[in-house]
């Protein structure tokens, strides 16, 4: 089975910057995603990363240790509407769609 | 249509009853995927396609049954609903030239009594 794990909760001041950590062990790896869910709604996908290093876009950063199996959300500039869950997720393998998420970490900002 | 529909929105059963959960995609997007949605378990797959007329089984299957007759549409039914499957259902849909994101519907939350 994957195991995935993510902090419960955060919670972070406006305009400060938060680091969701992401741990996961499973049987493969091709690929780790991060999406953003707010409450009630949908998730929408934010980031995805299959190599090493950090993916940046715009406020939002990701990056990936293979090695360690270790993934990290970055959230820099904190406004009120980021207050969401962040889901982490894992792709075992190549040619398969499926994805394994953790159970999600619930994102408050204050004002 | 855009994008992902599921219906009904939200639905309240009685235990034993069967139901159909709808989802249909309009981007013609070869994989389709159902997941539950439990406070403190995240998303879990249930069934998936790869493409029309091919289903598999994900991490929880098992009280449900779904089929894939053409790429648009992929319902879940539940033969006979126990309060157990009460929850928030979502549907996602993947492409073969985008693989790396999914998209998915607005969701339906059931309650099973």
């Amino acid at each position: 089975g994957q195991n995935i794990d993510q902090p419960t909760e955060m919670t972070a001041t406006e305009g400060a910057i938060v680091q969701i950590n992401c741990t996961y062990q499973t049987s493969g790896f091709n690929g780790l995603f991060w999406y953003q869910q707010h409450a009630g709604e949908a998730p929408t996908f934010l980031s995805y990363n299959v190599l090493d290093g950090l993916e940046e876009k715009g406020r939002f950063s990701s990056f990936l240790s293979r090695s360690k199996g270790y993934s990290y959300l970055l959230l820099k500039e904190l406004q009120m509407k980021d207050s969401a869950s962040y889901l982490c997720a894992v792709r075992d393998l190549p040619n398969d769609y499926k994805l394994s998420f953790g159970a999600g970490t619930t994102v408050t900002v204050r004002a | 249509i855009a994008g992902i529909t599921q219906a009904p929105t939200s639905q309240i059963l009685a235990a034993g009853r069967r139901m159909t959960l709808r989802c249909t995609q309009d981007m013609r997007h070869n994989a389709m995927y159902w997941y539950r949605q439990d406070l403190g378990l995240g998303l879990r797959l249930i069934h998936y396609s790869n493409t029309a007329g091919t289903t598999g089984k994900g991490e929880v299957p098992d009280g449900y049954s779904v089929s894939r007759a053409n790429t648009d549409d992929f319902p879940l039914t539940l033969a006979s609903a126990v309060p157990s499957q009460t929850s928030v259902y979502f549907c996602a849909s993947s492409d073969v030239r985008e693989p790396d994101t999914q998209y998915f519907g607005p969701g339906t939350r059931l309650t099973v009594l």
